[in-house]
């Protein structure tokens, strides 16, 4: 049972255009939202975070948004370069047990941006 | 460079055989994690340590076996190895305990069981 879910295996976006790569989590007990990006032959790199306590974090280019009562969160990348092409990975956590528990990872997009 | 360093690159291994993926953190960093990436697979979480001691475990077979080091470089033993074993590991380390801090990944083994 997947409890973080990336509907869309792949995305193309032209360059200077927004990208959104979206994620659902099944797991209300989730409190920390995760994106890393991994390019081929490369581990995942962390890009940008999100604790359940916001609806928005911004980093440059990178915005995350959280809507909790939708089990929902987004990546909006604006605007798009080539460089950005990659596969983006969403994770979650959560506080249960007496501990934070382990990331939990999507199966992850693969974002084509084309000049 | 994420400072997290995995050897080797690459494993080719029969079935049945058994081999040993090797991790060194980020300096200063205390835990380490290993993940599984299967192919058309999210990250799948293995076991982690803390400071030597294992702290947590996920989806890990009874066949796969890990272990922290005093110098914390850890170590992901994998025995009777089938062809469904065929995957990336990545390794990972965080200075903490608790996930809400970003891991750190290396750049993966590939095994290949032929």
């Amino acid at each position: 049972d997947q409890q973080v879910k990336q509907n869309s295996p792949s995305l193309s976006v032209q360059e200077g255009r927004i990208s959104i790569l979206n994620c659902d989590y099944t797991n209300s007990m989730f409190d920390y939202f995760l994106w890393y990006k991994k390019y081929p032959a490369e581990g995942p790199t962390f890009l940008i975070s999100i604790s359940s306590i916001k609806d928005k974090n911004e980093d440059g280019r990178f915005t995350v948004f959280l809507n909790k009562s939708a089990k929902h969160l987004s990546l909006h990348i604006v605007p798009s370069q080539p460089g950005d092409s990659a596969v983006y990975f969403c994770a979650a956590s959560g506080y249960y047990g007496g501990s934070q528990g382990n990331l939990i990872f999507g199966k992850g997009t693969k974002l084509s941006v084309k000049p | 460079d994420s400072g997290v360093t995995q050897t080797p690159k690459h494993l080719i291994t029969a079935t049945g055989q058994r081999v040993t993926l090797r991790c060194s953190p980020r300096s200063g960093d205390l835990s380490v994690y290993w993940y599984q990436q299967s192919l058309d697979q999210g990250l799948q979480f293995l076991i982690q340590y803390y400071n030597g001691e294992e702290r947590a475990k996920g989806n890990i077979l009874e066949r796969f076996s890990a272990q922290q080091f005093p110098d914390l470089h850890s170590e992901l033993n994998l025995s009777s190895l089938e062809l469904g074993d065929s995957a990336l590991y990545f390794c990972a380390s965080s200075v903490g305990i608790a996930s809400n801090s970003p891991l750190h990944f290396g750049n993966g083994t590939r095994l290949t069981v032929t």
